[in-house]
């Protein structure tokens, strides 16, 4: 079957502008994440939903980052004020029932801010 | 604070040699520790994980050894192959939220 789809693949934008980010869950699957992976490092987490709800949002950096998932199936992940520091590959994963269920990767959104 | 060492950066190893990553945790709540592959261009991807219960798990030509005492963990691949060339990602968690460490740059050549 599918596996998790995030668009675009790749995203460039200017100082300052407001981007969004969209993952495709797999199908059926309760549970999304968002991670955030710098070049040369692991992949740092964001947020978590299960459902419609963010029930650990402790990840996200500062106020400027958003993300929702209104119908409990896809989700966006909104970036307000974009900062050079923000370029980085988002990743979006899914599992089936959350908790250590395992995590199915996106191929992620590589953001560039110039 | 990095709450998972991994070592070493990269790795260079013959194609039928064993490659073996390093990683040590601080979190004694930590019950899951998970390795993921992951390919240029691509999503990480679960390649086996163990719970602290065992010292030992292995699925075909990887095994994880586990040290409670240490809180350390370690990835052995057998028989390395070229097409296991990937960086190689242990995680530690408790709940949904996965601590990756920075990541072992494997390349087996041939």
């Amino acid at each position: 079957g599918a596996g998790v789809s995030q668009t675009p693949s790749n995203k460039v934008t200017e100082k300052g502008k407001y981007v969004e980010l969209r993952c495709d869950p797999i199908s059926g699957h309760t549970a999304l994440y968002w991670y955030r992976q710098s070049l040369g490092q692991g992949p740092e987490f964001l947020i978590y939903f299960q459902g419609t709800g963010a029930a650990d949002d402790s990840g996200l950096p500062n106020d400027r980052f958003f993300a929702v998932r209104p119908e409990g199936s896809v989700s966006t992940l909104k970036i307000q004020r974009t900062e050079r520091g923000d370029s980085a590959v988002y990743l979006c994963a899914s599992s089936l029932v959350g908790g250590q269920d395992t995590q199915y990767f996106g191929p992620g959104t590589r953001l560039t801010v110039l | 604070q990095q709450q998972v060492k991994q070592s070493p950066q990269s790795l260079i190893v013959q194609k039928g040699g064993i490659s073996i990553i390093n990683c040590a945790y601080e979190n004694t709540a930590f019950d899951y520790f998970p390795w993921y592959q992951q390919f240029p261009g691509k999503g990480p991807a679960l390649l086996i994980a163990i719970r602290p219960d065992v010292s030992e798990k292995k699925e075909g030509r990887f095994t994880i050894s586990f040290n409670k005492s240490a809180k350390q963990f370690s990835l052995h691949i057998m028989d390395s192959q070229p097409g296991d060339s990937a960086t190689y990602f242990c995680a530690a968690s408790r709940g949904h939220k996965l601590i990756f460490g920075a990541g072992t740059r494997l390349a087996v050549h041939p």
